[in-house]
C-alpha cells in the first residue's frame, strides 16, 4: 500500500496547455505539501495544506492553484503551462505541521513542458 | 535568504568504510533539523528529525549530532553497504512558519 500516491508519474504536455496533478495520502495525516525539484536538483516548498487550510503559499506564480478536497487529497492544478514549469514536482504529508513532523514523500510526478 | 549547504557534494567510498557529512545552516532563529534518505527512483524517506543543541539520533549505522550554536548538523555511516548508496538529504526549519529548507544534498555511492 503505498502511502502518499501521485498521479501521473510522467506528464509530457505542450506550452499554453492547463494540467492537474493528483495526490493522496492514507496515513491520516493533517498537513500536505507541494514541492518543486528545481535544476539545481533543490526541494522547494510551493504549498502546504493542514486540514484543507492553506498555511504555506510561496512565491509562485498564480497559475499553479492548489485544492484540497479533504485531508487526504492535495491536487495541484497548473493553468498555461511554461517551459520553465518542466520540473519533478514531489507531493507530501506529515502527521500534523508541527516542528518536529517528518515528511512522508510520494514518487514524484516529472513533468516536461514542450 | 536562508541558505542549507551540505558537503561534500557526493562521495565515493568502498564496503565497509566509515564515512561522514555535513550540513550547514544559519544558526539563528533555529528550530528543527531533518534528515531524509532518498534512493534513486524512490521517495526520500525521513531519518532523523532534530530540535536541540546536542542531539544526536542513531538508527542502526546510522546516526547524526546537532550543534545549533554554530549551525552543522553531521550524519555518519558506519561499515557503509552498497545499499547504503543514496542521496542524503539535510533540511531546515527556520522560523515557525512550518517551511523546511532543504540542502541540495550528499550523493554517496558505496562500491562493492
Amino acid at each position: 500500500d503505498t502511502a502518499v500516491s501521485q498521479t501521473p508519474k510522467y506528464l509530457v504536455t505542450q506550452m499554453g496547455n492547463d494540467k492537474s496533478i493528483k495526490c493522496e495520502q492514507n496515513l491520516g495525516h493533517d498537513t500536505m505539501y507541494w514541492y518543486k525539484q528545481d535544476s539545481k536538483k533543490f526541494l522547494k516548498i510551493m504549498f502546504s495544506y493542514n486540514n484543507k487550510e492553506l498555511i504555506i503559499n510561496e512565491t509562485v506564480p498564480n497559475r499553479f492553484s492548489p485544492k484540497s478536497p479533504d485531508k487526504a487529497h492535495l491536487n495541484l492544478h497548473i493553468n498555461s503551462l511554461e517551459l520553465g514549469d518542466s520540473a519533478v514536482y514531489f507531493c507530501a504529508s506529515s502527521l500534523h505541521r508541527g516542528i518536529n513532523e517528518k515528511l512522508f514523500f510520494g514518487s514524484g510526478t516529472q513533468l516536461s513542458v514542450l | 535568504i536562508l541558505n542549507v549547504e551540505q558537503s561534500p557534494q557526493s562521495l565515493h567510498v568502498q564496503e565497509g568504510d566509515s564515512t561522514n557529512f555535513t550540513c550547514s545552516f544559519p544558526s539563528s532563529n533555529f528550530y528543527a533539523l531533518h534528515w531524509y534518505r532518498w534512493e534513486t527512483a524512490k521517495s526520500p524517506e525521513a531519518l532523523f528529525v532534530m530540535t536541540l543543541n546536542g542531539d544526536e539520533k542513531k538508527k542502526g549505522r546510522i546516526s547524526a549530532t546537532l550543534n545549533t550554536k554554530e549551525g552543522y548538523s553531521y550524519l555518519y555511516i558506519k561499515g557503509s553497504q552498497p545499499e547504503d548508496s543514496a542521496t542524503y538529504l539535510c533540511a531546515s526549519r527556520m522560523d515557525s512558519s512550518y517551511k523546511l529548507i532543504f540542502g541540495s544534498g550528499t550523493r554517496l555511492l558505496v562500491r562493492p
